[in-house]
C-alpha cells in the first residue's frame, strides 16, 4: 500500500507570514511529485511537476523543493496573503502509473 | 482554451439506483482520469482512460466502471448506489497520462445518496 502523508493537516497564519508543509511519499519506484493548490468551491489547480532529486520550482511567492532519496517534498509559501488560503495537495506518481494523493494541508491566512 | 467540463454539477439519487457522470477533456487531451473525494479521505484514484482503453484502476468494487470515447470525453458508471458513495467526484485531463504531465480538473459533479 502506497501511502502519501502531508503535515501539518492545517495551519492558521497570518498576512505575511511565511509557511512550509511537507510531503511525505515512498522513496522507490519515484517517477514524479505533483503538487495541488484547491480552493474552496474551485477545482485543484496545478502548481509543479517535480522529477529529479534535488530539483527547485518557484512560482511567484510558492516555491518547492525535492528529495527522492528520503522520500519527501517542502513547499514554502512567502510573505502568506489571504488569497493563499487554499487546501494544498501533493499526489506521487510511481511506476505503476497512479497518481496517489496526499490528504492536503488546509491553509488559512488572516488578514 | 476551454476547460475541463463535467456534467452534471449536482445530483442525488437513493440507494440501489444507478448514475452515469459525464466528463469532457481539454481539447487535444487523451488521457481521463477520474476521482472520488469523501469527507476525511484525499483524493482517491478511481481510474484512467487513455485512448478508449482504461489504462489504470484505483481500489474500487465493480460497481464502478468507466468509458472513454473516441473524441476522448468519459463517462463513469454507478450501479446499485450505496450511501456511502456519496462523494464528490472530480475528473481530470491530460494530454497522454504520462507521470510528468499536468492533469487539469473539472469543477466536480457532488453526488449524494439517499
Amino acid at each position: 500500500i502506497l501511502n502519501v502523508e502531508q503535515s501539518p493537516q492545517s495551519l492558521h497564519v497570518q498576512e505575511g507570514d511565511s509557511t512550509n508543509f511537507t510531503c511525505s511519499f515512498p522513496s522507490s519506484n519515484f517517477y514524479a511529485l505533483h503538487w495541488y493548490r484547491w480552493e474552496t468551491a474551485k477545482s485543484p489547480e496545478a502548481l509543479f511537476v517535480m522529477t529529479l532529486n534535488g530539483d527547485e520550482k518557484k512560482k511567484g511567492r510558492i516555491s518547492a523543493t525535492l528529495n527522492t532519496k528520503e522520500g519527501y517534498s517542502y513547499l514554502y509559501i512567502k510573505g502568506s496573503q489571504p488569497e493563499d488560503s487554499a487546501t494544498y495537495l501533493c499526489a506521487f506518481h510511481n511506476q505503476g502509473g497512479k497518481l496517489i494523493f496526499g490528504q492536503g494541508t488546509e491553509l488559512s491566512v488572516k488578514p | 482554451k476551454a476547460g475541463v467540463t463535467q456534467t452534471p454539477r449536482y445530483l442525488i439519487k437513493t440507494r440501489g439506483q444507478q448514475v452515469t457522470l459525464s466528463c469532457s477533456p481539454i481539447s487535444g487531451h487523451r488521457s481521463v482520469s477520474w476521482y472520488q473525494q469523501t469527507p476525511g479521505q484525499g483524493l482517491q484514484f478511481l481510474f484512467e482512460y487513455f485512448s478508449e482503453t482504461q489504462r489504470n484502476k484505483g481500489n474500487f468494487p465493480g460497481r464502478f466502471s468507466g468509458r472513454q470515447f473516441s473524441n476522448s470525453r468519459s463517462e463513469m458508471n454507478v450501479s446499485t448506489l450505496e450511501l456511502g458513495d456519496s462523494a464528490l467526484y472530480l475528473c481530470a485531463s491530460s494530454f497522454v497520462g504520462g507521470s510528468t504531465d499536468t492533469q487539469y480538473f473539472g469543477p466536480g459533479t457532488r453526488l449524494t445518496v439517499l
